[in-house]
C-alpha cells in the first residue's frame, strides 16, 4: 500500500487561511468517507482534528474544517494562529482493510 | 476519560524482538473499539502497524505482517505489540491509540484514532 500524498510544507500569515491537500486512490479516499486528520506538535502525540472526512471532535476549534472531492481530501485552517504551527497528517481507511497515512505536511505560520 | 500508556524496553538489539504494552485506563477495552499501534521513525511520518479488538481479531499493515504479533489481555486492560527480527529501520516512537470501527458483515471497517498514548521511543542498536 502506498502512502497518501501530501505537500511537504505550507505556510500562511496570522489571520489567513490555508488548505492542505491529501491525494489517494479509488481504493482508499475515493471509496470511503473515512478520511481523518491529525495535528502533531514537536515531541507530542498526534491529535485528532477531523474524522469521517469533515466532522470535528468535541473541543476542536471550528477554524479547522475538512472536505473531500473524489480521491482528494483537504484540511482548511482559517484565521491562522501561531499555535496552529505543527505537522498535519491525513489518514484513510483502505479496501485492503488497513489504515494509510499521508507523508505529513509542515504548517508554518509566518 | 480514556488514557493510554505505552511501556517496554527502550533499547533492543538487532535481530531480537521488540515488545511493547499499552495499558488503558478510564475505559474497559471489552466495551468495544479496536485498539491500534502506530509508529514514527525520527524525523519521519506516521505508519499504522495494526489494530486488535478485545476478542483478539486483528488487522495488520501488510508491509509488516510477517514481523508483527498483536495480542490483548482483557484481565489487565492491556494490549501488546511484538515485532520480530528488528533492524535499525524499526527505530521509532511507538504510539498506541483507540481505534473506532463498525462491523461490515463479518469484518471490521476501521475508522480513525481518537485517543493516543504519549509514545515511547524504541531504539534498535547493538
Amino acid at each position: 500500500q502506498s502512502a497518501l500524498t501530501q505537500p511537504a510544507s505550507v505556510s500562511g500569515s496570522p489571520g489567513q487561511s490555508i488548505t492542505i491537500s491529501c491525494t489517494g486512490t479509488s481504493s482508499d479516499i475515493g471509496s470511503y468517507n473515512l478520511v481523518s486528520w491529525y495535528q502533531q506538535h514537536p515531541g507530542k502525540a498526534p491529535k485528532l482534528m477531523i474524522f469521517e472526512d469533515s466532522k470535528r471532535p468535541s473541543g476542536v476549534s471550528n477554524r479547522f474544517s475538512g472536505s473531500k472531492s473524489g480521491s482528494t481530501a483537504s484540511l482548511t485552517v482559517s484565521g491562522l494562529q501561531a499555535e496552529d504551527e505543527a505537522d498535519y497528517y491525513c489518514c484513510s481507511y483502505a479496501s485492503s482493510r488497513t489504515l494509510i497515512f499521508g507523508g505529513g505536511t509542515k504548517l508554518t505560520v509566518l | 476519560q480514556v488514557q493510554l500508556q505505552e511501556s517496554g524496553p527502550r533499547l533492543v538489539k538487532p535481530s531480537e524482538t521488540l515488545s511493547l504494552t499499552c495499558t488503558v485506563s478510564g475505559y474497559s477495552i471489552t466495551n468495544g473499539y479496536y485498539w491500534g499501534w502506530v509508529r514514527q521513525p525520527p524525523g519521519k511520518g506516521l505508519e499504522w502497524i495494526g489494530s486488535i479488538d478485545s476478542s483478539g481479531r486483528t488487522y495488520h499493515n501488510p508491509s509488516l505482517k510477517s514481523q508483527i504479533t498483536i495480542s490483548v489481555d482483557t484481565s489487565k486492560n492491556q494490549f501488546s505489540l511484538r515485532l520480530s527480527s528488528v533492524t535499525a529501520s524499526d527505530t521509532a516512537v511507538y504510539y498506541c491509540a483507540r481505534n473506532p470501527h463498525i462491523w461490515d458483515g463479518a469484518q471490521a471497517t476501521l475508522y480513525y484514532l481518537d485517543s493516543w498514548g504519549q509514545g515511547i521511543l524504541v531504539t534498535v542498536s547493538s
